[in-house]
């Protein structure tokens, strides 16, 4: 079945530069890519996603990244603020009738 | 509201006291799913449905149960609770499994003791 990396399981990062997300994937047919963000003692939530046939999405100061060659997809966030301090999960959808497949997590903090 | 409830938010039982969090969604949502998350674990699936009357088993569904007989709810019972039941549980649901994003629950934080 699909296995889903992701890395680093935490990351610091001063507020203004960047953060960069990165995930692994098993299943060279998995075909949909969502990111969820959960702020502490919060649900997870949907804050962007990317499909197969797209190779980039941007929304605002986040984007997200595939290379299906090399089955892995990536979270760009410019420009971090301290409210992006979170808990982001990557998840990858295998075809058929399953469901999603989470990494286990990365804790980003913001340092003001 | 598009939204999925779950109740109660925070529960405290005993071992061996029978348990169930609700989970219900407005959204006429086909597919539903509990999850766990333990600190460096992420999040586990325990159980899933794709529709009524049809679930089955996710990564850790020992010491669980589920039942989906109308659309819109998918309870979780504990049996039997024990500590390593111990967790923050999320209910999720989606209009198509996983080929679209989930919408979760505001979670439960179970402590068994």
């Amino acid at each position: 079945g699909e296995n889903v990396e992701q890395h680093p399981s935490t990351l610091s990062v001063q507020e203004g530069d960047s953060a960069v997300i990165k995930c692994t994937y098993s299943d060279s047919a998995s075909n949909y890519f969502p990111w969820y963000k959960q702020e502490l003692g919060k649900r997870p939530q949907l804050i962007i996603d990317i499909r197969s046939n797209v190779g980039e999405k941007k929304d605002q100061r986040i984007a997200v990244t595939l290379n299906k060659t090399a089955k892995h997809f990536s979270l760009h966030i410019t420009e971090t603020q301290p409210e992006d301090s979170a808990v982001y999960f990557c998840a990858a959808f295998p075809p058929g009738n399953t469901p999603l497949v989470f990494g286990k997590g990365t804790r980003l903090s913001v340092i003001a | 509201e598009a939204q999925v409830t779950q109740n109660p938010r925070y529960l405290i039982t005993v071992t061996g006291k029978k348990l169930t969090v609700t989970c219900s969604q407005n959204m006429n949502h086909e597919y539903m799913s509990w999850y766990r998350q333990d600190p460096g674990l992420g999040l586990r699936q325990i159980y899933y449905s794709m529709n009524v009357e049809v679930t089955d088993k996710g990564d850790v569904p020992e010491g669980y149960k589920v039942s989906r007989k109308e659309k819109r709810n998918f309870p979780l019972i504990l049996e039997s609770p024990s500590p390593n039941q111990t967790s923050l549980y999320f209910c999720a649901s989606s209009y198509a499994g996983g080929a679209v994003g989930y919408t979760f629950g505001s979670g439960t934080r179970l402590t068994v003791v």
